[in-house]
């Protein structure tokens, strides 16, 4: 299994403002992704965060808007930028544990709101 | 691109009555189902999951699902629920040899009165 934190576990935003979310995981992974859960929605796959390159997007997420780095196999941030009322949702990382096929293990999500 | 489909948004039950929540998938080719729960202010948990094998698995805290092949389902099933399950659950699929990315469905919140 992996152990996944994350900072800040909420904040209050201004709009047009950005927040940075960082993802801590206790071991080293090879997948790493973010998610965002609107008020009331399921999860939605913003990216996949790339170990030493740009981040893969799913359709619909920028890289201008939610830039991703990931600079080891254990730490990966979200920048939110820009942000706007509609961005209010709790953003999730994800990762794949080592040693195990297919499961996927979430961290405790970051919930945001933009005044 | 693959679906999931929830169709029960909000199910409540009584204490000790049977649970049985849908899930419906559309893809043509193998893939792996996840069930997924989230408690009140927790994260999300792994309930249980398939790759292969017997159709019906079992996961934590008596629940069970069974993958119909023929019918892209895997309902979840708990025969008696408790209080203690009021949680939102997530069916999600994983098409096999994918790059690991989840599509998860609505969601499903159960709530069970004591």
């Amino acid at each position: 299994s992996a152990v996944i934190s994350q900072k800040p576990s909420r904040d209050i935003c201004q709009r047009g403002t950005s927040l940075t979310i960082q993802c801590q995981v206790d071991s080293q992974v090879t997948m790493m992704f973010w998610y965002r859960q609107q008020p009331g929605q399921s999860l939605t796959l913003i990216a996949t965060a790339n170990q030493g390159s740009e981040a893969t997007y799913e359709s619909g997420f920028v890289i201008d808007k939610f830039p991703i780095s990931r600079p080891n196999l254990t730490f990966s941030t979200l920048t939110v930028s820009n942000m706007s009322p509609e961005d209010s949702s709790i953003y999730l990382c994800s990762v794949v544990g080592t040693g195990e096929t297919y499961e996927q293990y979430f961290g405790p999500g970051t919930r945001l709101t933009v005044t | 691109a693959q679906s999931v489909s929830q169709h029960n948004h909000h199910v409540i039950l009584s204490e000790a009555a049977s649970l049985e929540l849908g899930c419906n998938y559309s893809y043509g080719g193998t893939v792996n189902l996840f069930w997924y729960v989230q408690y009140p202010g927790q994260h999300l948990q792994l309930l249980l999951k398939y790759f292969s094998g017997d159709p019906l698995v079992k996961g934590i805290k008596g629940f069970e699902a069974e993958f119909i092949k023929s019918k892209f389902s895997f309902n979840l099933r708990k025969p008696s629920v408790q209080w203690s399950d009021t949680a939102e659950y997530f069916c999600a699929v994983l098409p096999s040899g994918s790059a690991r990315q989840l599509t998860f469905g609505s969601g499903t919140q159960l709530t069970v009165l004591p």
